[in-house]
């Protein structure tokens, strides 16, 4: 079936690091894929979005490219700061008719001053 | 636009009473979600709704939890009865399908259950 595997966290940076999370995924169709973030205490908050092959996705510093051809979507920042830390979800969805998200485990980032 | 809008924040309850969550989506949004997170299972879709209508309620854990979705504006999801496993933050989302593209899911603050 279809899924999303996210590298393990928790992961700690110091302030200005450069970041990545992996996220790999598994989907019978062609999906849409996601990265929504969760800040302490909230709901989850679409961070980013590609919709097709080789599509960029960005937002607030944040990018991840599409990648068929390793059915990855890694999420990258150049430049850490204090109020990223969250915790990040991966996501896909194959049929935009019923909107189904399915999710990865989250990866925890912490960012040390 | 208020957002989604979930009532209560938190709830504490004992083991074996009823507990009724509450969820406003988003006006003009047809599709609602409700999901489980704890820190064993991730997050969990439970069960959606499209036009008031549940299309899949395969994630819903047992028979203990319901959910209803009367008119646009409200959804509940309902555990009778209750136990310490259900212990847990629930989440609503709501989404605006029928547009181009790929809707965007848009979360609610989420509800803190601790079942005693």
């Amino acid at each position: 079936g279809d899924s999303v595997t996210q590298m393990e966290g928790p992961v700690t940076l110091s302030e200005e690091a450069f970041l990545t999370i992996n996220c790999t995924y598994t989907a019978t169709g062609y999906p849409s894929l996601f990265w929504y973030v969760q800040y302490p205490g909230e709901g989850l908050q679409l961070l980013l979005k590609a919709t097709k092959a080789d599509d960029k996705g960005s937002n607030k510093g944040f990018e991840a490219t599409y990648r068929k051809e390793t059915t990855s979507f890694h999420l990258e920042k150049g430049s850490v700061q204090v109020s990223d830390s969250a915790v990040y979800f991966c996501a896909l969805i194959v049929s935009s008719n019923t909107g189904k998200l399915i999710f990865g485990q989250g990866t925890t980032l912490q960012v040390k001053p | 636009d208020a957002g989604v809008i979930q009532s209560p924040r938190h709830e504490v309850t004992e083991m074996g009473q009823e507990v009724t969550l509450r969820c406003k989506p988003i006006s003009g949004h047809n599709s609602l979600f409700w999901y489980r997170q704890t820190m064993m299972r991730g997050l969990e879709l439970l069960i959606y709704f499209n036009n008031n209508v549940p299309i899949d309620d395969s994630g819903m854990p047992e028979d203990r939890f319901s959910a209803k979705m009367p008119n646009a504006s409200f959804s509940t999801l309902k555990i009778q009865p209750s136990e310490p496993r259900d212990s847990a933050v629930y989440f609503c989302a709501s989404r605006r399908t029928g547009t181009s593209g790929v809707g965007e899911q848009f979360f609610g603050p989420g509800t803190r259950l601790t079942v005693l």
